[in-house]
């Protein structure tokens, strides 16, 4: 059974910083990864979808690395602002087609 | 990227009411949806998965005759929570993977249940 886990749960920074969230999984037969932003009382925003053959995407000031074999990616966030204040969700399609997701990384940008 | 809504947003009953959320994929077919349940600072759990002109299929644990999923359009799914109770509180979540896509998933906002 696949399971995710993100790393740290929690994370608070001042404005400006770049960060990194983490996000591992146990089964690296993935079919791809996916990356969502959740505000409080919100819905899911996909942020970046990342194809197994893949090794990152961009977006913006976002990059997100997979290195499915180690099971593991990365998101990365340059020059951080309060907007980015948000839960970050990690996600991996195995090829039964369903979504596992990770716990989430709560994330504090401060002015 | 495609939209996903749900109605309502938010929703407040008695116990042992029933209340229906709608799931519409506005801009793309939708061959599957997905409902998921979302506690406080947790993240979702599956309930059931749902293909359009069949049953629904649900994860273990859920209970089918209290969560009624019915798919009945390319566009359309809907959930009924059947005889409400206070633990049935939460936060449920639609997503929708478009026909033809590349298996990416798109979320609704969410509806907030409250049952008194």
């Amino acid at each position: 059974k696949q399971e995710v886990t993100q790393i740290p749960a929690a994370l608070s920074v001042p404005e400006g910083e770049n960060l990194v969230l983490n996000c591992s999984f146990t089964d690296s037969a993935i079919y791809n990864l996916q990356w969502f932003r959740q505000d409080p009382g919100k819905g899911l925003t996909s942020l970046l979808l990342i194809q197994s053959s893949q090794r990152e995407q961009t977006s913006g000031r976002l990059n997100a690395s997979l290195d499915k074999s180690s099971g593991r990616s990365t998101l990365y966030i340059a020059a951080s602002q309060p907007g980015d204040s948000a839960t970050y969700l990690c996600a991996v399609r195995n090829a039964g087609n369903m979504l596992t997701f990770g716990g989430g990384t709560r994330l504090m940008v401060k002015p | 990227g495609a939209v996903v809504s749900q109605h309502p947003s938010r929703v407040i009953c008695k116990s042992g009411t029933s209340v229906k959320i709608e799931c519409r994929s506005l801009d793309f077919q939708a061959t599957t949806m997905f409902w998921y349940r979302q506690f406080p600072k947790k993240s979702l759990m599956l309930m059931a998965t749902s293909n359009e002109g069949s049953k629904a299929t649900y994860e273990q644990g859920v209970e089918k005759d209290k969560f009624l999923i019915n798919h009945a359009s390319l566009t359309l799914s809907t959930l009924t929570v059947t005889s409400a109770h206070p633990e049935d509180s939460s936060f449920y979540i639609c997503s929708a993977r478009e026909q033809g896509g590349h298996n990416e998933q798109f979320f609704g906002p969410g509806t907030r249940l409250t049952v008194l």
